[in-house]
């Protein structure tokens, strides 16, 4: 199964907003409202801070939102903190064989 | 507290076999779907196996279809992964996530090094 595509890195300053794509097919992202993503900071295990595409889990700052178009699904910080400098994953449902695929990650710098 | 705590993982031989456990709390296990997702040493998350709520529905990534078994024991809030003829490239943490396509919370993870 193909992992679903990411953009290796991003930066901001703080106070930026930053946006990270996650590219599927029609199988995966495109097809379904089930894009999740995961924030992860070093030795840490990973954290659900967007579900069903554009749903933050309580607690999850509002300055993290979600989206989808077509076969692209994106997260948006806004307002970037010193904290939210981790590696950020998505992931999504498939109709394949395995039910769930994730995307490659992202490290979000932030300068 | 919603909690998962796993345990189980060490270093094994290729071609070896190791069985990882997860306990979980705070919540109840029994009505949820439940998953191991694994992360190779400095790589990205790769989802492993996930299990339905009864057990009757198990999906696996292809690299490990017919070398690992996902199960359960409801009465006992546990999930299991047995992990057969394993091999360099299933070094890994393994984590522990409830949920069949999103995932949360996590456990901490255990690592499993498979090294002669």
């Amino acid at each position: 199964q193909s992992a679903l595509t990411q953009p290796a890195s991003v930066s901001g300053s703080p106070g930026q907003s930053i946006t990270i794509s996650c590219t599927g097919t029609s199988s995966d992202v495109g097809g379904y409202n089930y894009v999740s993503w995961y924030q992860q900071h070093p030795g840490k295990a990973p954290k659900l801070m967007i579900y069903d595409v554009s749903n933050r889990p309580s607690g999850v700052s509002n300055r993290f939102s979600g989206s989808k178009s077509g076969n692209t699904a994106s997260l948006t910080i806004s307002g970037l903190q010193a904290e939210d400098e981790a590696d950020y994953y998505c992931s999504s449902y498939t109709s394949s064989s395995t039910l769930a695929v994730f995307g490659g990650g992202t490290k979000l710098t932030v300068l | 507290e919603v909690q998962l705590v796993e345990s189980g993982g060490g270093l094994v031989q290729p071609g070896g076999s190791l069985r990882l456990s997860c306990a979980a709390s705070g919540f109840t296990f029994s009505s949820y779907w439940m998953s191991w997702v694994r992360q190779a040493p400095g790589k990205g998350l790769e989802w492993v196996a996930n299990i339905k709520q009864d057990g009757s529905e198990k999906y696996y990534v292809d690299s490990v279809k017919g070398r690992f078994t996902i199960s359960r024991d409801n009465a006992k809030n546990s999930l299991y992964l047995q992990m057969n003829s394993l091999r360099a490239e299933d070094t890994a943490v393994y984590y522990c996530a409830r949920g069949p396509f999103w995932f949360d919370p996590w456990g901490q993870g255990t690592l499993v090094t498979v090294s002669s």
